[in-house]
C-alpha cells in the first residue's frame, strides 16, 4: 500500500516556465513533508520542507504548498533552469508505524527542463 | 566536512556470498538510516537508528542485518546474497525527528 504517490513519472517544461510537481499522501497521521533531488549517480539532497501546520513554505525559486484537506502536496518552481533537471522525491514524517524518525518516500517524478 | 560517506562505490557479488557495506558520517548526528533504490520504486527503507544503540526494521529489512558501531558508523549486511537484492543502497543521516536527512552518495550493487 503506497502511502506516498507521486502519479507523474514525468515532467517536461520550457526554460524560464513554472514547473509544478505533485504528491498525493493517504496516511492522515503524516505532519511533516519534504522535497528531495536526486542527479544521476548521485545521493539525494533536501530541497524543501513544510510542516502540516503551514500551507505555503518559500524558498527563492522553490515554493511549497500543503492541502491538508486534500491531502496533497505539490512543488512549484519559478522560473525552471536547465540545471533543475533531476529527479524530485517526495518524503513524508509523522507518527505513522510508530515513529516519526522514517521518512516514506514517493516514487519520483523525473523533471526534465528544456533550454 | 566530508558528510555522509559510504564504501564502496560499486560492488559485485555472486549469490551466496556476503558482504557488508559502510557508512559514516561526521555531523554528529543521532539518526541513521539505509535505503534501497530500486527503478520505479523509489527509496525504500532497509533498517534506522533512531539513536546510538537502538535499531529498527524498516519497509524492507528481510535478508539484511545493521550494525550501529557507534554514533559515526552504521554498516549494513548482506549474509547471503540474492539476486533480488541489486540495487543502489543509500546511508543517510539526520540530528532529530522532523529534521532533513542527508544522503551519502550511494553504493551500486549486483549480485549475479
Amino acid at each position: 500500500d503506497q502511502q506516498v504517490k507521486q502519479n507523474s513519472p514525468s515532467l517536461s517544461v520550457q526554460e524560464g516556465r513554472i514547473s509544478i510537481l505533485n504528491c498525493d499522501y493517504t496516511n492522515s497521521m503524516f505532519d511533516y513533508f519534504l522535497w528531495y533531488k536526486k542527479y544521476p549517480a548521485e545521493g539525494p539532497t533536501f530541497l524543501i520542507s513544510i510542516s502540516s501546520i503551514k500551507d505555503k513554505n518559500e524558498d527563492g525559486r522553490f515554493t511549497v504548498f500543503l492541502n491538508k484537506s486534500a491531502k496533497h502536496l505539490s512543488l512549484h518552481i519559478v522560473p525552471s533552469q536547465p540545471g533543475d533537471s533531476a529527479v524530485y522525491f517526495c518524503a513524508a514524517s509523522g507518527k505513522s508505524g510508530g515513529s516519526n524518525y522514517k521518512l516514506t518516500f514517493g516514487k519520483g517524478t523525473l523533471l526534465t527542463v528544456n533550454p | 566536512n566530508a558528510g555522509v560517506t559510504q564504501t564502496p562505490k560499486f560492488q559485485v557479488l555472486k549469490t551466496g556470498q556476503s558482504m557488508t557495506l559502510q557508512c559514516a558520517q561526521d555531523m554528529n548526528h543521532n539518526s541513521m538510516y539505509w535505503y534501497r533504490q530500486d527503478p520505479g520504486m523509489g527509496l525504500r527503507l532497509i533498517y534506522y537508528s533512531a539513536s546510538e544503540g537502538t535499531t529498527d526494521k524498516g519497509e524492507v529489512p528481510n535478508g539484511y542485518n545493521v550494525s550501529r558501531l557507534n554514533k559515526r558508523e552504521f554498516s549494513l549486511r548482506l549474509e547471503s546474497a540474492a539476486p533480488s537484492q541489486t540495487s543502489v543502497y543509500f546511508c543517510a543521516s539526520t540530528s532529530g525527528a522532523y529534521n532533513e536527512q542527508f544522503f551519502g552518495p550511494g553504493t551500486r550493487l549486483t549480485v549475479l
